[in-house]
């Protein structure tokens, strides 16, 4: 079955400290990987995404994300969090048929 | 910049009412969605769309229903509100294929049903 892991609910950290958002996947083929932020009270926005090429990936605001075949993950990183990267980050994970599944979200909340 | 516009991001029904939740993009897509969220459980997909006047069921459509008469506009109809329903509700849309691009979402309508 296809699926979507993100096994962190609720994660905290102190300003200036490193992240590490944790995402494993279940797909049968060649998946199409994705991060997408939401702010409260807002829609999702697209943080980066991997469909090949380099295993490692750049997104917006500072975060990447990297592709682990062997282990069916695909953990999304940042070295120094901001105030502001508080809000809740969701995987997602798609093929040809274009209709993604998401995870269930992991709501990062960030201490000055 | 490229939209998808929820006509409303806050809504209060009483049970039993029919309740319309429109969505509009402006990018040309083929594809759009319909997702409602709730805490804990993430996005869940109610109905989803490849085509106009084309849908087909996602994994929770019971209590709804949609309608495509034109490609830019998906709207969502709760035939009869419950309270169980009170949720955010999420619409987005891409480009027809492969998801290589990803979906742009609305900013979202909060319904509430009392």
């Amino acid at each position: 079955a296809q699926s979507v892991t993100q096994p962190d609910i609720h994660i905290t950290v102190s300003e200036g400290a490193s992240l590490e958002l944790r995402c494993n996947y279940s797909y049968g083929a060649t998946p199409y990987l994705f991060w997408y932020v939401q702010s409260p009270g807002q829609g999702l926005q697209l943080l980066l995404k991997y469909f090949s090429g380099d295993t490692l990936v750049q997104g917006i605001k500072g975060f990447e994300a990297e592709f682990k075949r062997s282990q069916s993950s695909f953990n999304l990183r940042k070295p120094s969090v901001h105030w502001s990267d508080a809000a809740e980050y969701f995987c997602a994970v798609g093929g040809n048929t274009d209709k993604l599944i998401f995870g269930t979200g992991t709501r990062l909340q960030v201490f000055p | 910049d490229v939209k998808v516009t929820q006509s409303s991001r806050y809504l209060v029904k009483r049970t039993g009412e029919k309740v319309f939740l429109e969505c509009v993009q402006d990018m040309d897509h083929e594809n759009m969605f319909w997702y409602r969220q709730d805490p804990g459980l993430g996005l869940r997909l109610i109905y989803f769309s490849y085509d106009v006047k084309m849908k087909e069921k996602g994994d929770i459509p019971e209590g709804y229903s949609v309608s495509r008469e034109k490609k830019e506009r998906f709207s969502l109809i709760l035939e009869s509100a419950s309270t169980n329903q009170t949720s955010m509700y999420l619409c987005a849309s891409s480009s027809g294929g492969t998801p290589a691009d990803g979906y742009t979402f609305g900013s979202g309508t909060r319904l509430t049903v009392v």
